[in-house]
């Protein structure tokens, strides 16, 4: 899992799967946000989710988040070789945020 | 069109001088944020600012000042360049300075020291 516990973990897939990834934390926070950074360029806030939410989607993602675990996934389905990049959580602390190592996540045509 | 400009796209200094790296956004922001990545390492938070005030800085090192002339703008001063200091730096903004509205990167600078 990320936040600074794991190197960048690596995942290589078919298109057409399933794929989910997990971030754990160990302080409370208030929120976690998905990120997806292709290859050179900036990354992209994909899914923010709030501690008094379970679960959020938007199209083929869906994140989670567990307070009780203090962890939350992200998953996508129906993957696309275009969702080929790296994909991190990050949360806040203290006014402060963090981010995970990240995931790269490769999707093979 | 680009919402967040970083420039140069990619900089290459020697050690101990200086370079300004410049970031403007056209998304009516009032936040915004550098960020580091370097090779191998987690995307670590530089600075926060909001309406043009400094909100959080999370650099140890004074070699870092943000300089914001205008709302728009969020320009990151280096000085006494490191070969350390090789990243790429990231701006970003937000609707306002809170971890609770969406943020937008800018495409970065990569910034080389030798």
């Amino acid at each position: 899992s990320q936040w600074g516990e794991e190197n960048l973990q690596a995942l290589s897939i078919q298109e057409g799967e399933d794929v989910t990834m997990n971030c754990s934390y160990k302080t409370y926070t208030t929120v976690v946000q998905w990120y997806r950074q292709k290859s050179g360029k900036g990354p992209a806030q994909l899914i923010l989710i709030r501690s008094n939410e379970r679960e959020k989607r938007s199209g083929r993602l869906r994140a989670t988040l567990d307070t009780s675990s203090q962890s939350s996934s992200l998953s996508i389905t129906g993957t696309l070789a275009t969702d080929t990049a790296v994909y991190f959580c990050a949360k806040d602390s203290n006014n402060r945020i963090f981010f995970g190592d990240g995931t790269q996540l490769v999707v093979k045509p | 069109d680009p919402k967040i400009i970083q420039k140069p796209k990619y900089l290459v200094a020697v050690t101990g001088s200086e370079k300004i790296l410049i970031c403007e956004q056209y998304l009516g922001h009032n936040a915004m944020y550098w960020y580091r990545q370097s090779a191998k390492k987690p995307l670590e938070f530089m600075f926060s600012y909001s309406y043009q005030k400094l909100m959080d800085n999370q650099t140890a090192s004074s070699r870092f000042q943000p300089q914001s002339s205008k709302k728009n703008h969020l320009d990151l001063q280096i000085t006494a360049l490191k070969p350390d200091d090789s990243a790429t730096y990231f701006c970003a903004s937000s609707q306002d300075q809170d971890w609770g509205y969406e943020q937008y990167f800018g495409p970065g600078t990569r910034l080389t020291v030798l």
